[in-house]
């Protein structure tokens, strides 16, 4: 099945810097990646995803690129504010069901 | 739109109680629904997937028996834990997806069990 790793598990980044949380993914019949955002004691948000067709996408400060050969996909943060802080989880989709990473804690100091 | 409501958002039961957990799509018609437990810093563990009017597929280690899934309507599905012990205390999320297959889940705010 489909094995996803996530890199850093934590990340700490002084507001307005970037941010970046790298995923990787095993079962190249995977097409769809989305990225969600979790708060404490919420459920996950999803805040951007990308297609197998698409190497990248933007919506306003939030980045996704995929890299299909390397079987890889990342999400980027630019001007990071304190309200971006969570948890972010990249996941994996051959069609069936989500395949999640374990998630990546970022903490944007003031 | 695609927002997800769960009920309720926390409950505490006595051991050997069973517990009713509801996951509703309020504006879209949901012919998938997930239901995900997660332990606390750790990922969204994938306990079922139930499509509409068919009986629920389990992960293998879910014990079906334990957490009846029922999905009797496109806008409905409901998670029961029966006879809870304290070990199934969690954070229990639902999702839901227009469509099988490769698509959006969209998350619901989650239910907080604990089992005295």
């Amino acid at each position: 099945g489909e094995n996803v790793e996530q890199h850093p598990s934590t990340l700490s980044v002084q507001e307005g810097d970037s941010a970046v949380i790298k995923c990787t993914y095993s079962d190249s019949a995977s097409n769809y990646f989305p990225w969600y955002k979790q708060e404490l004691g919420k459920g996950p948000q999803l805040i951007i995803d990308i297609r197998s067709n698409v190497g990248e996408k933007k919506d306003q400060r939030i980045a996704v690129t995929l890299n299909k050969t390397a079987k890889h996909f990342s999400l980027h943060i630019t001007e990071t504010q304190p309200e971006d802080s969570a948890v972010y989880f990249c996941a994996a989709s051959p069609g069936n069901q989500f395949y999640f990473g374990t998630g990546t804690s970022l903490t944007v100091i003031p | 739109g695609a927002v997800v409501s769960q009920h309720p958002s926390w409950v505490i039961c006595k051991s050997g109680t069973s517990v009713k957990i509801e996951c509703r799509s309020l504006d879209f018609q949901a012919t998938t629904m997930f239901w995900y437990r997660q332990f606390p810093k750790q990922s969204l563990m994938l306990m079922a997937t139930s499509n509409e009017g068919s009986k629920a597929t389990y992960e293998q280690g879910v014990e079906k028996d334990k957490f009846l899934i029922n999905h009797a309507s496109l806008t409905l599905s409901t998670l029961t834990v029966t006879s809870a012990h304290p070990e199934d205390s969690s954070f229990y999320i639902c999702s839901a997806s227009y469509r099988v297959g490769t698509d959006t889940q969209y998350f619901g705010p989650g239910t907080r069990l604990t089992v005295l």
